[in-house]
């Protein structure tokens, strides 16, 4: 299977702690984003990547949250100093073009 | 006011219904709209992808846009219960932004 891969697919952390999420988007792939999904709610835009430029980033990601594609292949997202407003399902998506994004299965973060 | 609104149900139909989910907008700049399932713990999927108004037909799924109300649906013909989801519209203004605006969702279960 060559999809988008998140890895880890769950986290537990306790608040204050920092976490790093990754996404693999399939290959040559050139756009990659980020969104946060909470329970019965859609997808919120976090963050946009072409190739290693990040273009395009939410007031949802406050000083607290980074996110990187230093090659332009895999991404982080890191969270800093957890709070537990910060639980949610945070997906990642890649794209050849912009106009199918491609989403990965995410990863559900629970801040204790 | 939210740019995208979508009753988020729950909907629940007999197998073979024909099945009317719908989305209003305010952002009158939305050029693309999209339509997303999202099975139990799993990303969303890309369903059907219209620029602009008018109709798009793919097997059993046909998507509808009128921009000059701001609404868009989608049908779903001969409902099966392989079709139970909750499902997402989706918007975009485009002119070099890549954020999707998602409504809420609508649940929807087929039953057998």
């Amino acid at each position: 299977d060559t999809g988008v891969s998140q890895d880890p697919r769950h986290k537990i952390t306790k608040r204050g702690q920092n976490v790093t999420f990754r996404c693999d988007p399939i290959s040559e792939h050139n756009r990659l984003y980020w969104y946060r999904q909470t329970l019965g709610q859609g997808p919120e835009f976090l963050t946009y990547f072409q190739n290693e430029a990040q273009l395009e980033k939410s007031r949802l990601l406050s000083d607290r949250f980074s996110a990187e594609r230093p090659k332009g292949s895999f991404s982080t997202l890191e969270i800093q100093r957890t709070e537990q407003g910060d639980s949610a399902m945070y997906l990642c998506a890649s794209s050849p073009t912009g106009a199918k994004l491609f989403f990965g299965s995410g990863t559900q973060l629970s801040v204790l | 006011q939210k740019e995208v609104e979508q009753d988020p149900g729950p909907l629940s139909v007999p197998e073979g219904a024909i099945v009317s989910l719908n989305c209003t907008y305010s952002n009158s700049a939305f050029q693309y709209f999209m339509w997303y399932r999202q099975y139990s713990r799993k990303g969303p999927e890309l369903l059907m992808y219209t620029y602009s108004s008018g109709n798009k037909e793919d097997g059993r799924f046909t998507a509808q846009v009128d921009k000059s109300s701001k609404y868009i649906s989608l049908f779903i013909r001969d409902s099966q219960p392989s079709d139970s989801a909750t499902y997402l519209c989706a918007m975009s203004q485009g002119g070099g932004s890549e954020k999707l605006v998602f409504g809420k969702g609508t649940k929807l279960t087929v039953n057998p």
